[in-house]
């Protein structure tokens, strides 16, 4: 199975600022990454597919990059709304699997 | 508008069975690959199932092959999971998503299951 080892656990970001959350993955994943954002209570929400393609309605703030095992969702600007868990998920081959979750909070 | 409405959780005993269902509206369901994925309290996301288009092809994590089978009536535009010998492990919420290339674009709201004695 792939491994997904996302990274750092929680951070706490201030209003405007630039904040990174990181995915490597235990082999080479072709770009097939995709980044969520997950409410308190709600489902998830596609942010980013195939590494660095928005999903329509997403803020331009939200963009990711990377390739082979290592990739990366920046949010250029911290907003009170983007306050959540974030999750990564390989779609290389089953089993699908997800990062262990970012947990994000305004400063 | 796409639209994913599970049924079906509840509270049940280790050992009994129950049956999932997603609900699915707004696009052409028998087009896409469906899938299920599960969230412990408290804890991270975990893929559980996935069911080609037309049903002959399914996908299952290690921890439920043999308890877990995966179905979908394209008819009724629904998706199932069956879930036998259930285990305390197995109390998460359920999300039903629909799958456009191995990653998830629109999920359901999600339904309890709860198993406990």
């Amino acid at each position: 199975d792939i491994q997904m080892t996302q990274s750092p656990p929680s951070l706490s970001a201030s209003l405007g600022e630039t904040v990174s959350i990181e995915c490597r993955a235990s082999e080479d994943i072709y770009s097939n990454l995709a980044w969520y954002q997950q409410k308190s209570g709600k489902s998830p929400q596609l942010l980013i597919y195939y590494a660095s393609s928005l999903q329509d309605g997403v803020p331009s703030r939200f963009s990711g990059s990377g390739s082979g095992t290592q990739y990366s969702l920046k949010i250029s600007g911290m907003q009170p709304e983007d306050e959540g868990v974030y999750y990564c998920l390989q779609g290389s081959k089953y089993p699908l699997t997800f990062g262990s979750g970012t947990k994000l909070e305004i400063k | 508008e796409v639209q994913l409405v599970e049924s079906g959780g509840g509270l049940v005993q280790p050992g009994r069975s129950l049956k999932l269902s997603c609900a699915a509206s707004g696009f052409t369901y028998s087009n896409y690959v469906m899938a299920w994925v599960r969230q412990a309290p408290t804890k991270g996301l975990e893929w559980v199932a996935s069911i080609s288009t037309g049903g002959g092809n399914t996908y299952y994590r290690d921890s439920v092959k043999g308890r877990f089978t995966i179905s979908r009536d394209n008819a009724k535009n629904t998706l199932y999971l069956q879930i036998d010998s259930l285990r305390s492990e197995d109390t998460a919420t359920y999300y039903c998503a629909k799958d456009r290339g191995l990653f998830f674009d629109y999920w359901g709201q999600g339904v309890m299951v709860t198993v406990s004695s």
